[in-house]
């Protein structure tokens, strides 16, 4: 079935810890992006990408960067997790920007 | 940066009743407003969107509405079902950029 996926769907994390939150696209989308959802917040924009190669940043990009080495992949990573980053993360692509964005199921991250 | 405002946070209506959810935005470049409904533990889906070369559209049961003097648009929901249910996020973006920007969504409950 064609979309997205993420890994892992849920994790639990050590402060200070290190980690990779993976998001692959099969619609050959050219944009994709990393939100996080919080209670009362809505989806916050953390980065996107246009196109491979080029990423930008979003509403709340502090502690976090990507990667989009290709049209397919676009990781997130959290170099040193804090509790504040205790969220679901949503990956989305569109097939060009603005446009319907198509999300993934998520990622529910917990940081300790 | 552009900033979405939604309003009510929550709305409880009874089943056949409307419901409407408003947004304002400050970017006056926005041109594209979509609407995402979340059902609990899902992913956000789009249901409709408006882009600013019009004033309103419809598809069924639900429509949307823009001003762009006043910079405000919303969605109309009629005949109301129980599987209606949902949180609804309303969103901005501009033409030739990749940031859709989400007001923080609105709870709506519909009683049977």
């Amino acid at each position: 079935i064609a979309g997205i996926t993420q890994a892992p769907t849920s994790q639990i994390l050590a402060a200070g810890r290190r980690m990779t939150l993976r998001c692959t696209q099969d619609m050959r989308h050219n944009a994709m992006y990393w939100y996080r959802q919080d209670l009362g917040l809505g989806l916050r924009l953390i980065h996107y990408s246009n196109t491979a190669g080029t990423t930008g940043k979003g509403e709340v990009p502090d502690g976090y960067s990507v990667s989009r080495a290709n049209t397919d992949d676009f990781p997130l990573t959290l170099a040193s997790a804090v509790p504040s980053q205790t969220s679901v993360y949503f990956c989305a692509s569109s097939e060009q920007g603005p446009g319907e964005l198509f999300f993934g199921e998520g990622s529910r991250l917990t940081v300790l | 940066g552009e900033n979405v405002e939604q309003h009510p946070s929550t709305l409880s209506v009874q089943e056949g009743d409307s419901a409407v959810i408003k947004c304002t935005y400050s970017d006056s470049a926005s041109n594209y407003f979509p609407w995402y409904k979340q059902e609990l533990g899902k992913r956000p889906q789009l249901i409709i969107d408006i882009r600013s070369n019009v004033g309103e559209k419809k598809d069924q049961r639900i429509a949307v509405t823009l001003n762009k003097t006043a910079k405000h648009f919303s969605l109309h929901i009629t005949e109301t079902q129980p599987e209606d249910s949902a949180v609804y996020f309303c969103a901005a973006s501009t033409s030739g950029g990749f940031k859709t920007i989400f007001g923080a969504g609105t709870r709506l409950f519909v009683k049977a």
